[in-house]
């Protein structure tokens, strides 16, 4: 069975400081796919990140970025210089076949001006 | 592009009335979703649909919960009758096709209170 685990339920920060948010998984399958979405105040949950387990190549996207580690099962994400906008819930899910996504339980981003 | 749209955004109800949200996929996309976030948890599959045909509905509440996409665009869910557990935001979301894995792209989910 597959599991998601967001062991952190919320952060704060102040603006400008990096952060972490942290995820770990687990599945039985050799292939699967891990992703981020970001939840604003508003509802709708926004995608992100997409990753497939064959490619362990860490990503640079503007301030984002992301570790993908399969030794310790970790899809880590992580702003760079945060900003009051980035306040939102992150979730990280997986999916191993079907499309069905399994979401961790979620990290709350507070970032303070 | 537009974006998965969904409605209403919000609706009260009392436990056992019946509701149903709507939702609309985004052009093109043959597989459509619905899930179940309540407060602060991560959402939760409830069915998934592969133009009109269910593709994993194992995780609905039979008894209760119904949904159906009957011309392989559209999609309606429906609780008849609420409890109050089933107070939580209801998203739609939408992919290309099941193949392989495709990405999801929610709709901004309607907010359901039962009172």
């Amino acid at each position: 069975a597959q599991k998601v685990t967001q062991a952190q339920t919320e952060i704060s920060v102040v603006e400008k400081e990096d952060v972490t948010l942290d995820c770990v998984y687990e599945t039985r399958d050799t292939t699967y796919y891990l992703f981020w979405y970001k939840q604003p105040p508003s509802g709708e949950l926004v995608f992100l990140i997409r990753r497939n387990s064959f490619d362990e190549q860490n990503e640079i996207s503007g301030r984002y970025s992301w570790n993908f580690q399969k030794s310790t099962s970790s899809f880590n994400f992580t702003i760079t210089a945060s900003q009051v906008v980035d306040s939102a819930v992150y979730f990280c899910a997986l999916s191993e076949t079907g499309n069905m996504l399994t979401f961790g339980g979620g990290t709350r981003l507070m970032v303070k001006p | 592009e537009a974006g998965v749209a969904q409605s209403p955004r919000y609706k009260i109800i009392e436990k056992r009335q019946s509701v149903a949200f709507w939702c609309n996929p985004i052009s093109g996309h043959a597989t459509l979703y619905w899930y179940q976030q309540i407060l602060g948890q991560g959402p939760k599959l409830l069915i998934q649909f592969q133009n009109n045909g269910v593709v994993d509905d194992s995780q609905l509440p039979k008894d209760r919960f119904s949904a159906e996409r009957l011309k392989g665009v559209d999609s309606t869910l429906k609780i008849q009758p609420a409890k109050l557990e089933d107070s939580a935001v209801y998203l739609c979301a939408s992919s290309l096709a099941s193949g392989g894995v495709e990405t999801q792209y929610f709709g901004p989910g309607t907010r359901l209170l039962v009172l």
